[in-house]
């Protein structure tokens, strides 16, 4: 069965900071992974993704994410964070490009302080 | 910009009442997915569809919740009855297995059962 496991529920870092949010999964098959975004009372938005190739993957707003295989991870980053940026992040795992169910984590909420 | 879209956005209703929910896909996408999120659960899929056929419906609870797709520019989620702990955010997403794009979502239905 796939999983996804984000240990961090809550995240405060001050603007400019730098940021790294982790993520690990199971999955028995290659994994497609996702990271996605979601503000308060809105929907989600995918910030990037990783189907194959280059571990390393850009995504929007200036975050990137790299997936470590030997690791099961796939660790969200961005170099220096925004007040803007504060919102809840989830990673998910699937199938077919993302086109089969995705596994979501429990989401990690960042709060970024002045 | 290509999105999918939702309605109503908010709906507040009274326990035994059936209540329909509406999601317009992206233009040439083939696949549907209708997502629940409440704070307990978290994200969990309740079904899928492809070119407006269902592929799994696993996580619906068959005997008050229903999923359809009339045709490819609307797919609706039925509740009848409905109950309070039905009350949750549900999101519609859509993909395309054509080209590999993964899943957008819409902004959500906020469900409150009385």
């Amino acid at each position: 069965a796939q999983s996804v496991t984000q240990p961090d529920i809550h995240i405060t870092v001050s603007e400019g900071a730098s940021l790294e949010l982790r993520c690990n999964y199971s999955y028995g098959a290659t994994p497609y992974l996702f990271w996605y975004v979601q503000s308060p009372g809105q929907g989600l938005q995918l910030l990037l993704k990783y189907f194959s190739g280059d571990t390393l993957v850009q995504g929007i707003k200036g975050f990137e994410a790299e997936f470590k295989r030997s690791q099961s991870s796939f660790n969200l980053r961005k170099p220096s964070v925004h007040w803007s940026d504060a919102a809840e992040y989830f990673c998910a795992v699937g199938a077919n490009f993302g086109n089969e169910k995705l596994t979501f984590g429990t989401g990690t909420r960042l709060t970024i302080i002045p | 910009d290509a999105r999918v879209t939702q309605t109503p956005r908010h709906k507040v209703t009274e326990m035994g009442q059936e209540v329909t929910m509406r999601c317009q896909p992206i233009l040439g996408h083939n696949t549907v997915f209708w997502y629940r999120q409440t704070m307990m659960q978290g994200l969990e899929l309740l079904a899928y569809f492809r070119n407006r056929a269902p592929l799994d419906d696993s996580g619906m609870p068959k005997d008050r919740f229903s999923a359809e797709m009339p045709d490819a520019t609307l797919a609706t989620l039925k509740i009848q009855p409905s109950e309070p702990r039905d009350s949750a955010v549900y999101f519609c997403a859509s993909g395309s297995t054509a080209g590999g794009d993964t899943q957008y979502f819409g902004p959500g239905t906020r469900l409150t059962v009385l």
